[in-house]
């Protein structure tokens, strides 16, 4: 197992178009979080899964962004309609929840999907 | 809600001096504090935890509920220190799961 995994890299696209990325998360960690970063800020919450669960979702994930976490395996982030507003870095991470109330344990992050929004 | 405030974006210091990077929270419940650094082009990673109370290459934090802060420190600096890092704040004893990041402070030491 390599990590967390996310692809792609790197996207560039056109205002108004669609983008989806994809995480693959360490294989036996049950929860799944996507962050996006702006330069200067750090990481900021979008949304996590437990298994295939969504269990939270920030204010700042508009109607037009979705995750899925089918499975409970990999994980994409669907951006509709893309605006200029949308560039920036999103990144994933995973970790163990042993269920046993405590905080979900250390994050592991992968290396980060860059959308620029032209 | 939760909020993590670092106050210093870049701090500088020379090879050997001590550092203190500032970190300080605002939560109503009970937090478990973190704090992950990332390298020059390496992902984000964990540095320590406050309830592990590790000392992880020479850094060290302690958890201060009176001042709710979480500054971390190291005695003697060293050049691989340089990075980026972030503080975080994740709720205990919920399943609320989301983690808190600071803006983060630029660490870099001089030779």
């Amino acid at each position: 197992d390599t990590g967390v995994s996310q692809d792609p890299r790197h996207k560039i696209t056109k205002r108004g178009q669609n983008v989806t990325f994809r995480c693959d998360p360490i294989s036996e960690h049950n929860r799944l979080y996507w962050y996006r970063q702006t330069l200067g800020q750090g990481p900021e919450f979008l949304t996590y899964f437990q298994n295939e669960a969504q269990l939270e979702k920030s204010r700042l994930l508009s109607d037009r962004f979705s995750a899925e976490r089918p499975k409970g395996s990999f994980s994409t982030l669907e951006i509709q309609r893309t605006e200029q507003g949308d560039s920036a870095m999103y990144l994933c991470a995973s970790s163990f929840d042993s269920g046993t109330g405590g905080a979900g344990g250390e994050l592991f992050f992968g290396e980060g999907s860059r959308l620029t929004v032209l | 809600a939760q909020r993590v405030t670092q106050p210093e974006k870049l701090l500088s210091v020379f090879k050997g001096a001590p550092v203190e990077l500032k970190c300080n929270y605002s939560y109503s419940g009970s937090p478990e504090l973190f704090w992950y650094v990332q390298y020059s082009r390496q992902r984000l990673q964990l540095l320590l935890r406050h309830i592990s109370r590790e000392s992880i290459k020479g850094f060290t934090a302690d958890l201060n509920k009176g001042e709710t802060s979480f500054h971390l420190k190291k005695p003697f600096a060293q050049e691989e220190d340089s990075a980026m890092y972030y503080c975080a704040l994740t709720e205990i004893n919920t399943n609320a799961g989301k983690s808190t990041f600071g803006d983060g402070t630029t660490l870099t030491v001089k030779p």
